[in-house]
């Protein structure tokens, strides 16, 4: 099993520009998050699904956008993207408690 | 608002020393998850425990409902170690689902 993987690893964006960074999960969980970890910050939640077809808000959604049409993949999607949005990334699928985080995507705007 | 709080936020340690990173958290969470963080950014979970103990090898987690506070201790510490060490607190959102509120995370260095 590869477990949760992210695409890309790294991307550097200009303002403005959009993007759709990929979370896959083998391991048939509902649950689905996205985060972003920043420095001298924990990591904080952006959105979050329990299913498929389904997406709900978390700490800090603007700017950003989500869909799970299907239940192994999570889509988190930069519309225009912000310098405040550089960040690392991080997809997590959850078991029966325990999460399982992706490697992570690094994205800077310049 | 669910908080929680890491202490301390670095520490450094000779190889062979007990380590306690310590972590409080608020009302409204029902559990506390232990995480690691490597060098090369990539997370795994450690423990998730609402009450009492659990050890895995030379890691510790320990947590009190009461006084709403868990500490993570690591004994005889190598430098294999060194990672960020992160708390999250784990409470209920609606729809049978929960969510994670983080720590801003302890970092540590385990010196030969």
């Amino acid at each position: 099993n590869a477990g949760v993987t992210q695409t890309p690893k790294f991307r550097v964006l200009k303002t403005g520009q959009s993007m759709t960074l990929l979370c896959a999960q083998d391991m048939n969980h509902e649950y689905m998050y996205w985060y972003r970890q920043d420095p001298g910050m924990g990591l904080r939640l952006i959105h979050y699904s329990v299913g498929e077809g389904t997406t709900a808000k978390g700490e800090v959604p603007d700017g950003y956008n989500v869909s799970r049409l299907k239940k192994q993949n999570f889509l988190l999607g930069l519309e225009s993207a912000a310098p405040s949005q550089t960040s690392v990334y991080f997809c997590a699928s959850r078991g029966s408690y325990e999460q399982y985080f992706g490697p992570g995507t690094r994205l800077t705007v310049t | 608002k669910n908080e929680v709080e890491q202490s301390p936020q670095n520490l450094t340690a000779q190889e062979g020393e007990f380590i306690t990173i310590n972590c409080s958290y608020s009302v409204g969470i029902s559990a506390l998850h232990w995480l690691q963080q490597h060098p090369g950014g990539g997370i795994v979970s450690l423990f998730m425990l609402s009450s009492g103990k659990k050890k895995h090898g030379r890691l510790i987690a320990t947590i009190n409902i009461q006084e709403k506070h868990s500490s993570l201790h690591i004994t005889a510490s190598h430098p294999r170690d060194s990672a960020v060490y992160i708390c999250a607190g784990h409470s209920y959102s609606g729809a049978g689902s929960y969510q994670l509120t983080f720590g801003k995370g302890t970092k540590l260095s385990v010196i030969p």
